[in-house]
């Protein structure tokens, strides 16, 4: 079973400022997906990733997938406090198609 | 558009009650249902995963099963809680195992 390490656990900013959040592994992935979820509230899809090296733009959210389809970065620009929440990554197993978590980053914007 | 649906929202029992969460879909046929717990707001553990009316897979050993009755009904049980089964239920649909999984809204449960 895949390891999806996500970094850093938590990040705490002011409102305003640039932050980048990230998702390893050392096994491929045939897609990957963030989720942002808020207190007390199910997890929701943001964006999902299919070809190594690939970019995809959400507003104020970059996601960039790996060009070995082994990690994904997420960047936020000029974070808002609405963009406080956990961000969740999740890898589909190149080899079995298994869907695992990682742990999360906890961020909160301060404003 | 597809919908899922969890109940209750928030549940208080005793130490040894039995257990029942349900989860239904609307919307889609045949999917692939999930049943998560997630501990103080961190990651997702996969408890149970069911590809079709009847088939189940569990992920861990422990203290709850899962059925589905009906296609679009996913269920968590437990016939004596403990401590430890508190947490927060997330029950997800998808199409199949590898795309993009979504999520009800949550069972705080509390075992007291």
């Amino acid at each position: 079973t895949q390891l999806l390490e996500q970094s850093p656990q938590f990040l705490s900013i002011q409102e305003g400022e640039n932050l980048t959040v990230y998702c390893n592994s050392s096994s491929v992935f045939s897609s990957l997906q963030w989720y942002r979820q808020e207190p007390g509230e199910g997890p929701v899809l943001l964006v999902t990733v299919v070809t190594g090296g690939e970019v995809k733009k959400l507003k104020r959210l970059t996601f960039q997938f790996g060009d070995a389809r082994k990690d994904s970065s997420l960047h936020i620009t000029a974070a808002q406090p609405g963009d406080t929440g956990l961000y969740l990554c999740a890898g589909a197993d190149y080899n079995n198609n298994d869907m695992r978590f990682g742990a999360g980053t906890r961020l909160t914007v301060k404003p | 558009s597809q919908t899922i649906h969890q109940w209750p929202a928030t549940l208080v029992q005793p130490v040894g009650s039995p257990l029942s969460l349900e989860c239904t879909v609307e919307g889609t046929s045949n999917p692939n249902l999930y049943w998560y717990r997630q501990a103080a707001g961190r990651g997702l553990q996969l408890l149970f995963y069911s590809v079709g009316i009847g088939q189940i897979s569990s992920e861990v050993p422990q203290n709850l099963s899962a059925s589905r009755p009906q296609d679009r009904q996913f269920i968590l049980s437990s016939k004596k809680l403990l401590l430890s089964d508190s947490g927060f239920y997330l029950c997800a649909w998808s199409v199949d195992r590898e795309y993009e999984q979504y999520f009800g809204p949550g069972t705080r449960l509390t075992v007291t």
